[in-house]
């Protein structure tokens, strides 16, 4: 099956800073998406990106498919970002959640 | 839009007894929902696809007797753990996708928290 690898596992950042996190996976897949799990386990969905660029408020996020990689940006950390951030793919309905980048905010 | 719901949230059950979580879609018809769990600090992992008015598919190394799912209406899709034991304590995670337009993206459900004493 798909392979999913996210990276760093942890980051901890001072309020105010931007951030890379970077998903891999190992085979070609037509459903990305990208998710904020809060304090409380609630998934919220970032983005859903199995090709291109989107960007929504200081959150940005490319896709290239054909060399099996997503980026999540955020920029300007707040220390409501923090959280578990999770990147699932698959092909169509089924995905695969990589085991996520753990983000801590300083204030 | 995409709102998906679970109830109860959070349930504490005795070794031996049943419990039936609920996950519905408040604004949309769900044709397929899914479950998953997700253990204290890691990722989730897929148990099973549900599809309304068939059987739902499980992923392997998942128990089709001990873990119950139904998907009688359009909107709404249960998970029955059956004879439940400390080791099915977990997090308890549906989503849904919002059907047709080409697009897979799934919602999740706020999640229930079970703990088997």
């Amino acid at each position: 099956g798909i392979q999913v690898e996210q990276s760093p596992p942890d980051l901890i950042l001072q309020e105010g800073a931007n951030s890379t996190l970077r998903c891999n996976f190992s085979d070609s897949v037509n459903n990305l998406q990208w998710f904020h799990q809060n304090p409380w386990g609630q998934l919220i969905n970032l983005f859903y990106i199995p090709s291109g660029t989107k960007q929504n408020g200081r959150l940005s996020a490319t896709t290239v498919a054909t060399e099996r990689y997503s980026l999540l940006y955020i920029s300007s950390s707040q220390t409501t970002d923090s959280g578990v951030y999770f990147c699932a793919v698959g092909r169509d309905d089924k995905i695969i959640f990589g085991k996520g980048t753990r983000l801590h905010i300083l204030p | 839009g995409a709102v998906v719901s679970q109830h109860p949230s959070r349930v504490i059950c005795k070794s031996g007894t049943s419990v039936k979580i609920e996950c519905r879609s408040l604004d949309f018809q769900a044709t397929t929902m899914f479950w998953y769990r997700q253990f204290p600090k890691q990722s989730l992992m897929l148990m099973a696809t549900s599809n309304e008015g068939s059987k739902a598919t499980y992923e392997q190394g998942v128990e089709k007797d001990k873990f119950l799912i139904n998907h009688a209406s359009l909107t709404l899709s249960t998970l029955t753990v059956t004879s439940a034991h400390p080791e099915d304590s977990s997090f308890y995670i549906c989503s849904a996708r919002v059907p047709g337009g080409g697009r897979y993206e799934q919602y999740f459900g706020p999640g229930t928290r079970l703990t088997v004493t």
